[in-house]
């Protein structure tokens, strides 16, 4: 099974500022990767697919990019409804799995 | 409107069963591939088991393999996931999920989950 890993586990940012977050997969997954959102008490919600494409309606201060096994997503300038955690997903083989989450704060 | 609705979640002993349903509205349901995707509250997400468009074929993750089944009515719009022989650490929020390419596997509408509580 392929293993995700995220890092930070949490970070806390002003808004305004630059966020990076990672995720290493633990062979190489091309671009069959995905990153998601996700509020308190709330369903996921899809951010980017394969990689880098931006679904519809997501802010376009959200971006994706990296292939192979490290991918990031970086938010170009924090919103204060950016305040979520944000998990990734490779989706190369089953069975599909999640990166643990990186909690988001605002500060 | 495009959403997912879950039902059927609830509380019961180990070894107990359960069918969770999932109706799907605004969209055509049998053109995609959907899923199931579990959460332990506050934790992570865990992919369960996934049904291509015709109810043809099937997979699972290996910690349920055995005791649950998914299966689908296209004629209903309405996604199933009967689970069986259930243990404490089945206990999460159960997601469906909309994967509108089965050849990339992500997952575009999500449902609001239904809770099963599984606990003597």
């Amino acid at each position: 099974d392929i293993q995700m890993t995220q890092s930070p586990s949490s970070l806390s940012a002003s808004v305004g500022a630059r966020v990076t977050i990672t995720c290493r997969a633990s062979q190489k997954i091309s671009s069959y990767f995905n990153w998601y959102q996700q509020n308190p008490g709330k369903a996921p919600k899809l951010l980017i697919s394969d990689a880098s494409t931006l679904q519809s309606g997501v802010p376009s201060r959200f971006s994706g990019s990296g292939s192979g096994t490290d991918f990031t997503l970086t938010i170009s300038s924090l919103q204060p409804e950016d305040s979520a955690t944000y998990f990734c997903q490779q989706s190369y083989n089953l069975p599909y799995s999640f990166g643990q989450g990186t909690k988001l704060e605002i500060k | 409107e495009v959403q997912l609705v879950e039902s059927g979640g609830g509380l019961l002993q180990p070894g107990g069963s359960l069918r969770l349903s999932c109706a799907a509205s605004g969209f055509t349901f049998s053109s995609y591939w959907m899923h199931w995707v579990r959460q332990v509250p506050g934790k992570g997400l865990v992919w369960v088991s996934r049904i291509n468009t015709d109810g043809s074929s099937t997979d699972f993750a290996d910690s349920v393999k055995g005791r649950f089944t998914i299966s689908r009515d296209n004629a209903k719009n309405t996604l199933y996931l009967q689970m069986n022989s259930l243990r404490a650490e089945d206990t999460a929020v159960y997601y469906c999920a909309r994967d509108p390419s089965a050849t990339r596997g992500y997952f575009d509408l999500w449902g609001r989950g239904t809770l099963v509580t599984v606990s003597s």
